[in-house]
């Protein structure tokens, strides 16, 4: 059974760019979910992807966007990059079931200069 | 508006000894626990969890307790391993329609010496 992964690992950009970041959600799960963790802080819900369509969203400006596909894996697209969007970004997927675990997986750190 | 919240940033505790962290929360509405270990560099993983409707969950060293009347839960590591150091945070989910949208404290970083 394969686990959540994310791409890139690191990731460099500057104020004002956009970045996409990439999940691929664990074999049999169907739901994906986005959280940003800040430095000293615990991980942020963004948003949830549900069969391909958003699923509830955390108190994140529209700037930050997501995709989910057929397959299930997942983008998370930030446009008009913030030094404050330096963040730990985390991808966890889970099945749709109630009381279901969210698997998480290693994260993308974005550095906004 | 912290509605999970862990008011110890650190715990250190000899090996072999019990750890116990703690978590309080603030939203009635939440009715399922989990509690995920994090090291450096790598995601949060999964641990153990409990819904609202126990008092008490365990799997192997750990135990999860649940008080909804204080609306407090808390985490037992026994006996504790040096393996464990790490940074532990607890979350909550409402169910319903804000199924899988976890809400986490600040964490606790747990260091057991040898």
């Amino acid at each position: 059974e394969t686990g959540v992964t994310q791409s890139p690992t690191h990731l460099i950009k500057t104020r004002g760019q956009q970045v996409t970041l990439r999940c691929s959600s664990q074999s049999g799960h169907n739901t994906v979910s986005w959280y940003q963790q800040a430095l000293g802080q615990g991980p942020q819900f963004i948003f949830q992807y549900y069969r391909e369509e958003e699923n509830g969203r955390g108190n994140f400006p529209p700037r930050f966007s997501g995709l989910q596909f057929p397959n299930y894996s997942s983008e998370l697209n930030v446009n008009a990059l913030e030094l404050d969007d330096s963040a730990l970004y985390l991808c966890a997927s889970s099945p749709r079931r109630a009381g279901e675990t969210q698997y998480f997986g290693p994260g993308t750190r974005l550095l906004v200069l | 508006d912290q509605q999970v919240k862990q008011n110890s940033p650190s715990l250190s505790v000899q090996e072999g000894r019990i750890s116990i962290l703690n978590c309080d929360y603030t939203n009635s509405m939440f009715d399922y626990f989990l509690w995920y270990k994090k090291y450096p560099a790598e995601g949060p993983t999964f641990l153990i969890s409990i819904s609202s409707i126990k008092d008490k969950n365990e799997d192997g060293r750990f135990t999860v307790f649940l008080n909804k009347s204080a609306k407090h839960l808390s985490l037992h590591i026994v006996p504790s391993q040096p393996g464990d150091s790490a940074v532990y945070f607890c979350a909550a989910n409402a169910g319903g329609t804000s199924y899988g949208k976890l809400t986490f404290g600040q964490g606790t970083i747990l260091t057991v010496h040898p």
